[in-house]
């Protein structure tokens, strides 16, 4: 079962930064937050994944909260290519087998 | 580095007909998964593989759903009877046991739509 809750919806002006938040309140100390997205059409693609530090890669940035119970997702400049549905998924780190479970996502729409 | 391979891209079939897709893995992945993604909702892991044996198949419905992966590399999934409610995108995925996090990587998908 998923173990996240995120917002069914967001918008955000294209060049603006895009700020999608998920909250994981009982994730626990062997588990990772990872970031899917999936363009209509297409699988799940991977944007970005982190324990407990900040992290930031080509595609975005990702910011854990002290407390790991939240995170948020920094598109730092959104395009139109950037609307998707984009998945917040706890994991667990622990086992090499560990599988994703995924919810409803956040629908982001970038507006021109 | 090519990505999962997934065919047929789309199928249609009448309800109670048979159906199966293939998937290839990313070269070297020990670990493959198949999901179902039904139209509006996140994607349902159906069963999951390391290397040539099942590692956990609890969601998969076994009276009409059964898949192999033979060897280890490729793998099927199988549908027969369909059902009209078997109607969604069936996602292959694959990781590596190397590596940092052993980021799960998915196919485009098999589009089925039962009539």
């Amino acid at each position: 079962d998923a173990k996240t809750t995120q917002p069914p919806s967001m918008d955000c002006a294209e060049g603006r930064a895009a700020n999608l938040p998920c909250n994981h309140s009982t994730i626990s100390g062997n588990e990772y937050v990872y970031w899917y997205r999936q363009i209509h059409s297409q699988g799940p693609q991977y944007i970005i994944h982190g324990l407990k530090n900040n992290e930031t890669n080509e595609m975005a940035s990702l910011i854990i909260t002290e407390d790991r119970k939240s995170s948020t997702l920094i598109l730092p400049h959104a395009t139109l290519r950037d609307t998707a549905v984009y998945y917040c998924i706890v994991r667990d780190r622990g086992s090499t087998l560990g599988r994703l479970y995924f919810g409803r996502g956040t629908q982001l729409t970038v507006w021109p | 580095e090519a990505g999962v391979a997934q065919s047929p891209r789309y199928k249609i079939i009448e309800k109670r007909q048979s159906v199966a897709f293939w998937c290839n893995p990313i070269s070297g992945h020990a670990t493959l998964y198949w999901y179902q993604q039904i139209l509006g909702q996140g994607p349902k892991l159906l069963i999951q593989f390391q290397n040539n044996g099942v590692v956990d198949d609890s969601q998969l419905p076994k009276d009409r759903f059964s898949a192999e992966r033979l060897k280890g590399v490729d793998s099927t999934l199988k549908i027969q009877p369909a059902k009209l409610e078997d109607s969604a995108v069936y996602l292959c995925a694959s990781s590596s046991l190397k590596g940092s996090g052993n980021t799960i990587y998915f196919g485009e998908g098999s589009w089925l739509t039962v009539v």
